[in-house]
């Protein structure tokens, strides 16, 4: 069965370094996101992306935060200098069409920032 | 803001009983998505619900959007072990098609 994957499944950084998340959507799938969840809390969205560019984003979703498909294949989450805060699992979720019925998770990566 | 909120948070029950999750907004959606997550993984999608008062099942699980589609509740019957997990509903909001709010989560534990 086709699914998200994720890498690294860990990712341990100094508070101030730039860290790259990536995943790799499912082949026929058209949209992309990210989403992300802080330690006992809800899962929170950060942004999707279609054809190439940002159709929506929360206000978590700030000017350190940055998403690319370098390819036809990944999609990466950039965080150009981490702060405390941003520990989190990030998850990346792909979906085939906009009705955005039917999402489907990667395994997340566990993001520490110390 | 659309906020989904789910109950009850915690729900420690035995094996072979039944159970309710309900998920209530005040917002409408055009969907909502029920998904059962387990520690270290992403969320795994159970069902959609698009229709206004329509009924899902899924083996022992029955899902329901309220007719309003502000709502949704889960059943589950005779309630086993595997069960266990955190149960997120999640709403797509009308006219819009790019983002899922999830719920508050609602943790299950089935103790046999």
């Amino acid at each position: 069965e086709p699914e998200v994957t994720q890498t690294p499944s860990h990712q341990v950084t100094q508070m101030g370094q730039e860290v790259i998340l990536r995943c790799v959507p499912i082949s026929n799938h058209l949209y992309f996101y990210w989403y992300r969840q802080i330690l006992g809390q809800k899962v929170e969205f950060l942004v999707s992306f279609y054809n190439n560019e940002i159709s929506e984003k929360s206000e978590i979703f700030d000017d350190q935060f940055s998403v690319e498909r370098p390819d036809g294949s990944n999609f990466t989450l950039k965080i150009r200098s981490t702060k405390l805060e941003d520990s989190a699992m990030y998850f990346c979720a792909s979906s085939e069409n906009r009705s955005n019925e039917k999402l489907f998770f990667g395994s997340g990566t566990q993001l520490s920032v110390l | 803001t659309q906020l989904l909120e789910q109950s009850p948070q915690f729900l420690s029950i035995q094996e072979g009983e039944n159970l309710t999750v309900y998920c209530n907004s005040s917002s409408v959606f055009s969907s909502l998505q029920w998904y059962r997550q387990e520690p270290g993984e992403g969320p795994v999608l159970l069902v959609t619900v698009v229709t206004g008062g329509e009924v899902k099942k899924l083996k022992r699980l029955t899902f329901q959007f309220g007719d309003a589609r502000k709502d949704s509740s889960l059943h589950i019957t005779a309630a086993q072990p595997g069960d266990t997990g955190l149960y997120l509903c999640a709403g797509a909001r009308m006219g819009g098609y790019q983002k899922v709010t999830f719920g508050t989560g609602t943790k299950l534990q089935v103790i046999p």
